[in-house]
């Protein structure tokens, strides 16, 4: 069975400290991983994705994410978060052969100043 | 200004009635989709739809209907026979279609529509 784990429903953070924002997948094949946010009451933005090379892929607003295949990790981070930054962040593994993307069920980030 | 909008925003509907909720876009995508999102949960994919005229239920599709005649197009009908359907619903489309293609392309979201059920 296809599945993700965000391991974290809840994420709190200091503003100016690192964060990290954990998960974790099994499904089948070699999936291609994204990361969204979502805002209040507003659908999902991308972050990044991905696809092959660097283990290391760089996004939008200062987040990276880091593949690790032999753990199925793809943890989201970002070396100085902003009180911006607190959103609902979503990590997708999408299945190449249809376009179908299975989502987390989410970690909320707190950053306080 | 491209990009995909969602009406209405908010929806109220009471038992035994159909709903339709819109999805439009205008970024020439070939493939869009409909998630209902529930509090605490992931998304959950209910239709998809790779190309005109064509559209694949998804994990939750019981209780709900969709058609795709044109491109920019892909309304969604909760029927009477969905009983639990309070939820927020989302409206996404891709580039990606089903053959020789790209399949990782990100998804663009709409802004949501919110139905709640008196």
């Amino acid at each position: 069975a296809q599945s993700v784990a965000q391991p974290e429903d809840q994420v709190n953070v200091a503003e100016g400290n690192p964060l990290t924002v954990k998960c974790t997948y099994s499904v089948s094949g070699n999936p291609y991983l994204f990361w969204y946010v979502q805002y209040p009451n507003r659908g999902l933005q991308f972050l990044l994705k991905y696809i092959t090379g660097d283990n290391l892929v760089k996004g939008s607003y200062g987040f990276e994410a880091e593949f690790n295949k032999s753990q199925t990790s793809f943890h989201l981070k970002k070396p100085s978060a902003l009180v911006s930054d607190s959103a609902l962040y979503f990590c997708a593994p999408l299945l190449y052969n249809f376009n179908k993307f299975y989502f987390g069920s989410g970690t909320k980030l707190n950053v306080k100043p | 200004d491209g990009g995909i909008t969602q009406s209405p925003k908010y929806l109220f509907r009471k038992e035994g009635q159909n709903v339709t909720l819109s999805c439009e876009q205008n970024l020439n995508h070939d493939a869009m989709y409909w998630y209902r999102q529930d509090p605490g949960q992931g998304l959950r994919l209910i239709y998809y739809s790779q190309i005109v005229n064509d559209f694949q239920k998804g994990d939750i599709a019981e209780g709900y209907s969709v058609s795709r005649e044109k491109k920019e197009s892909f309304p969604l009908t909760v029927t009477s026979a969905q009983k639990n359907p309070t939820a927020f619903y989302l409206c996404a489309s891709s580039i990606g279609g089903t053959s020789g293609g790209n399949f990782y392309n990100e998804q663009f979201f709409g802004p949501g529509t919110r139905l709640t059920v008196l």
